[in-house]
């Protein structure tokens, strides 16, 4: 079974101040790992995803990702947060039945 | 992207009740639908996964007859939860899979979730 760790619960920052969230999972195999964002009332919204190839992996609104297989981390950057980044964000990892399995997600809060 | 959409928003019941929650894909069909609960703070949790003209699937712990569902067509699954109870009480999340011939393959588009109090 697949399983997601993210390390921090609650994260604050001023704008224009650069972000990572960390990110570890466990899975046998083929890994398919996803970051999601749910802003204040809003539904869930796929960041970024890494199937295979490049482990950098850009995504929207400026984020991006690092897949590194020998850390078995997925951990999340955006290099200047804004106050509108505000909100909850999960990783997942995805099984081969197509299952996601969500980390415990990291609230945000960025002060303007 | 694709839009999962669902009904109702929120819904407050008595207790002993049956609360029916609709989730829907509005311009895809999906084959496979999955269903979340998610408590305050607290990640998302899969309860089952809906596949259309067929039983669905539990995960472990996920009492069936209490949660059932239904995937009756390829843009429509249901989730009554019978003779509810306060601990019911939560935010469930559905979530759609695109199949096949889509630029968006195999991506899950979530719904914005239904809020249920149960008294």
């Amino acid at each position: 079974a697949q399983s997601v760790s993210q390390h921090n619960h609650h994260v604050i920052l001023s704008e224009a101040a650069s972000l990572e969230l960390g990110c570890n999972y466990s899975y046998g195999g083929t890994v398919n790992l996803f970051w999601y964002v749910q802003y204040p009332g809003q539904h869930l919204q796929l960041l970024l995803k890494y199937f295979s190839g490049d482990p950098l992996v850009k995504g929207i609104k400026g984020f991006e990702a690092e897949f590194i297989k020998s850390k078995f981390s997925f951990n999340l950057r955006k290099p200047s947060v804004q106050w509108s980044d505000t909100a909850e964000y999960f990783c997942a990892v995805r099984s081969n039945d197509y299952k996601l399995s969500f980390g415990a997600g990291t609230t945000v809060t960025v002060r303007a | 992207g694709a839009v999962v959409s669902q009904h109702p928003s929120w819904v407050i019941c008595k207790s002993g009740t049956s609360v029916k929650i609709e989730c829907r894909s509005l311009d895809f069909q999906a084959t496979t639908m999955f269903w979340y609960r998610q408590f305050p703070k607290q990640s998302l949790m899969l309860m089952a996964t809906s596949n259309e003209g067929s039983k669905a699937t539990y995960e472990q712990g996920v009492e069936k007859d209490k949660f059932l569902i239904n995937h009756a067509s390829l843009t429509l699954s249901t989730l009554t939860v019978t003779s509810a109870h306060p601990e019911d009480s939560s935010f469930y999340i559905c979530s759609a899979r695109v199949p096949s011939g889509s630029g968006w393959y195999n991506e899950q588009f979530f719904g914005p979730g239904t809020r249920l109090t149960v008294l």
